[in-house]
């Protein structure tokens, strides 16, 4: 029973348009999400995040939109460049297990 | 300051045999974690620790031993290691005192049970 649902396994863009990543969950009590990014052969590394009192968070080229009441997340990235092509994987915190709940990763493929 | 160091960053097991994954940091972290990898699966939780002499079971921690002797290090053994041990294992920290910071993850151990 995944609790975190990245049903795009992949996705290719056009360098300079928007990427968008969807991120679906079934338990209510998460509280928090984040954004990891992952290049082959290392480690995910932090992206961005949004508390879940939220619906919206910005860095830069990165923005996180939260629907609580459809319990769906969104990465978009803006504008796409080639470095950006990685995989992206959702998390969520369940704030009683003090453990993440992460997807199944989306590779996204930003073509030049 | 290396951060999250794993090693080895590649092993080959034969079903049965043992072995132990490290983990070390070197940020103070209290809080240690070890996820595996496996394809359509996202990363799966399978033992953390909270502090030195602490440590709790995740998500799938069958097959697996951990102990926490000194806050850094958090090794992970296989006590008889199986196929369905084939994984690529990442070790994480959470730096103290801010809720909700992000996981800081190692480069990975990937481990082929033959």
């Amino acid at each position: 029973d995944q609790q975190v649902k990245q049903n795009s396994p992949s996705l290719s863009v056009q360098e300079g348009r928007i990427s968008i990543l969807n991120c679906d969950y079934t338990n209510s009590m998460f509280d928090y999400f984040l954004w990891y990014k992952k290049y082959p052969a290392e480690g995910p590394t932090f992206l961005i995040s949004i508390s879940s009192i939220k619906d919206k968070n910005e860095d830069g080229r990165f923005t996180v939109f939260l629907n609580k009441s459809a319990k769906h997340l969104s990465l978009h990235i803006v504008p796409s460049q080639p470095g950006d092509s990685a995989v992206y994987f959702c998390a969520a915190n369940n704030p009683g297990r003090r453990a993440l709940t992460f997807g199944s990763g989306t590779r996204l493929q930003v073509q030049p | 300051n290396a951060g999250v160091t794993q090693t080895p960053k590649f092993q080959v097991l034969k079903t049965g045999q043992s072995m132990t994954l490290q983990c070390a940091q070197d940020m103070n972290h209290e809080y240690m974690s070890w996820y595996r990898q496996d394809p359509g699966m996202g990363l799966r939780l399978i033992h953390y620790s909270v502090g030195a002499g602490i440590t709790d079971q995740g998500e799938v921690p069958n097959g697996y031993n951990v102990s926490r002797s000194t806050t850094e290090d958090f090794p992970l053994r296989l006590l008889s290691a199986a196929p369905s041990q084939t994984s690529v294992y990442f070790c994480a920290t959470i730096s103290p005192g801010k809720t909700n910071s992000p996981l800081h993850f190692g480069n990975g151990t990937r481990l082929t049970v033959t």
